[in-house]
């Protein structure tokens, strides 16, 4: 069946620092991948898109990597920032069952200490 | 302000009286879904709608009915609702109309039914 894997054990990492979070994903061939961030309470925020054909992206200081070989993202956030702290939830976009849908995984909290 | 606006944010309900949480976007978005989020079952989807009078099921529509007569109104309907419903739930809009591009979240309803 398929799956999404993101590392449910929250990731603490000193300010300054980068932050490296996977999402491992099997039975799926995604057409593209995003990533978004969550606060406690509130809706998530896109935050990145990353196409099959596209080996990496860059938004200011957020870098996403796609391997399709793997099966396997990267979402990194250099010179972290206590206001970086956050659920990040990624998402597979793919052909299911005849249909477009976009799958979420269940997120990593990333907690960024002083 | 572009946005997704859903209400009540917050509804204490008791089993079988039913209740509609409605969602509306600003932004004349092709494509609408709404979303459930559990602890460590992450965001699943229950509903979505491409366009006007087009309306799909997702992974776990049972219990839940939705209705598109307006590109801009989403509403999602419990007829019965039962405590196994009780979650936060997400409304969720995107230009493609596959849903296939950045998906823009409201705030979020959180829903208790004793």
């Amino acid at each position: 069946s398929q799956k999404i894997e993101q590392n449910s054990e929250a990731l603490n990492i000193q300010e300054g620092k980068t932050a490296t979070l996977t999402c491992n994903y099997t039975n799926y061939s995604p057409a593209y991948l995003q990533w978004y961030r969550q606060d406690p309470g509130r809706g998530p925020v896109f935050l990145l898109l990353i196409r099959e054909n596209e080996k990496e992206k860059r938004k200011e200081r957020l870098k996403v990597t796609f391997d399709t070989t793997l099966k396997q993202s990267l979402f990194h956030i250099t010179a972290s920032q206590p206001a970086d702290s956050a659920t990040y939830l990624c998402a597979l976009h793919g052909l299911t069952g005849g249909g477009n849908k976009l799958t979420f995984g269940t997120g990593t909290q990333l907690k960024v200490e002083l | 302000e572009a946005q997704v606006t859903q209400n009540p944010r917050y509804l204490i309900t008791v089993t079988g009286k039913k209740l509609t949480v409605t969602c509306s976007q600003n932004m004349n978005h092709e494509y609408m879904s709404w979303y459930r989020q559990d602890p460590g079952l992450g965001l699943r989807q229950i509903y979505y709608s491409m366009n006007v009078e087009v309306t799909d099921k997702g992974d776990v529509p049972e219990g839940y009915k939705v209705s598109r007569k307006e590109k801009r109104n989403f509403p999602l309907i419990l007829e019965s609702p039962s405590p196994n419903q009780t979650s936060l739930y997400f409304c969720a809009s995107s230009l493609s109309a596959g849903g296939s591009g950045e998906l823009f979240f409201g705030e979020g309803s959180r829903l208790t039914v004793l």
